[in-house]
């Protein structure tokens, strides 16, 4: 039930752009993601419910493709801030009953 | 508004022993789930409560359980304690509901078994 994250980890120069992935191979009612900074509490960024919808947050988006049950988390012209690892939680039922992918590790370099 | 709190932050515990840890959710909020995170196995759903139920349950032995008072703080216990338990025990709270929310995470506890 654990949904597949990639990459694993990327490495980006400041203003470069980048996209991680999440496929579940469970029907999914909504997809969750998060930003985990090392040290710190996961915090949210957005849930996407089916019906494939997009949301964008600043320069930060994602897409949710019912069909595949697939999520992608576009990151445009990065910042040293959104370095953190990154976590896709995907929630089968709408009770909030997530499983999250193993994460992507993000790195910003000036 | 405060924030998702947890206590205690860190722990160390032996073999065999048990340990309760505590979230006190944001105001308002009446859904608690609790999540493992280690370096292995990432972020894993060990329960969730609403309303004082346990509404949904992942897959850990029942050494693992969990309870939920009327103003919504949630206890999370672990008995007869392993080594691979040690982990940091996260806690977040949501407004609960039929709808998928967003959740609000705690600091976690730092659990250590040696």
């Amino acid at each position: 039930q654990q949904p597949v994250q990639s990459p694993q980890a990327v490495i980006l120069r400041e203003g470069e752009d980048a996209v991680i992935n999440c496929s579940s191979s469970k029907a999914l009612y909504s997809v969750h993601w998060y930003r985990q900074k090392h040290g710190e509490a996961p915090v949210f960024l957005m849930i996407l419910l089916k019906g494939g919808e997009q949301k964008g947050h600043e320069k930060i988006s994602a897409s949710f493709n019912e069909k595949k049950q697939q999520s992608s988390l576009y990151l445009t012209a990065s910042q040293l801030s959104y370095s953190g690892t990154y976590f896709c939680g995907t929630d089968q039922t709408g009770a909030n009953n997530l499983f999250f992918g193993t994460g992507t590790r993000l790195t910003v370099i000036p | 508004k405060a924030g998702v709190t947890q206590t205690p932050r860190y722990l160390i515990k032996t073999r065999g022993q048990q340990v309760t840890l505590s979230c006190s959710p944001i105001s308002g909020h009446r859904s608690v789930s609790w999540y493992q995170q280690t370096p292995g196995q990432g972020l894993q759903f060990l329960f969730e409560y609403f309303s004082e139920t346990q509404r949904n349950k992942g897959n850990f032995p029942g050494r693992f359980s969990g309870r939920q008072f009327s103003n919504s703080r949630s206890e999370m216990n672990v008995s007869t304690l392993e080594l691979g338990d040690s982990a940091l025990y996260l806690c977040a709270s949501s407004l609960g509901g039929q709808l998928s929310n967003e959740q609000f995470f705690g600091p976690g506890t730092r659990l250590t078994v040696l």
